[in-house]
């Protein structure tokens, strides 16, 4: 089992260009999410997406896009990237029963380190 | 007043000690606590979960849990250099959704 797997691992992007952070877990998990982190902030969550077909905002959505494109995927989309999204992007991974009650734990890929000129 | 709250550090202690890392959240109905390392350049790691109030052992780590003052803690016994990572308490909110909400970590130095 890889677990959570990310790419690409480190990217460069110029102001308004656009790139995809692709995400993919191979645990059968139910719930996938974005992060970011930045120095003092601690990880803050982008976008999430409690099962297959649906997605939600997060605390910092503004200038992302994603797709949950099957069970297993779920990507980030930067439609004209700006300094301001320079970061490290986690995907993590939860089991997520659903409703109530839940001992779910997250599991984290190993991070997109973006630098946005 | 942040969710989570914790103290950034760093926090040294010398190796063989209790190294001992403390959090606070706002939500008191909040339900479910957790505890990742997170080494520098790597991805956060669970160590501990609680649920309910009272202590929880793992080998050389101890979470602790106090609902009434809102209050989750991490000791580690017998610190070892290895040791040595940021620590991120995570808490989980009443909800309809798995929202799980970060503090910013306390970085812990192991001193040989």
């Amino acid at each position: 089992n890889a677990g959570v797997t990310q790419t690409p691992k480190f990217q460069v992007l110029k102001t308004g260009q656009s790139m995809t952070l692709q995400c993919a877990q191979d645990m059968n998990h139910n719930s996938m999410y974005w992060y970011r982190q930045d120095p003092g902030m601690g990880l803050r969550l982008i976008y999430y997406s409690a099962s297959e077909g649906t997605t939600d905002k997060g605390e910092v959505p503004n200038g992302y896009n994603v797709s949950r494109l099957n069970k297993r995927e779920f990507s980030l989309r930067l439609e004209s990237a700006a300094p301001s999204q320079t970061s490290v992007y986690f995907c993590a991974s939860s089991e997520d029963i659903s409703g109530g009650w839940s001992t779910d734990t997250q599991y984290f890929g190993p991070g997109t380190r973006l630098t946005v000129l | 007043q942040k969710e989570v709250e914790q103290n950034s550090g760093p926090l040294s202690v010398p190796e063989g000690a209790i190294a001992s890392l403390n959090c606070t959240y706002s939500d008191r109905g909040s339900q479910s606590f957790f505890w990742y390392r997170q080494y520098s350049g790597k991805s956060p790691e669970l160590i501990m979960s609680i649920y309910s109030n009272g202590d929880k052992e793992d080998g050389r780590f101890t979470a602790q849990l106090n609902k009434a003052s809102q209050y989750v803690s991490l000791l580690i016994r017998d610190s070892q250099p290895s040791d040595s990572a940021t620590y991120l308490c995570a808490v989980k909110a009443r909800g309809g959704y798995q929202k799980v909400t970060f503090g910013t970590g306390t970085k812990l130095q192991v001193i040989p």
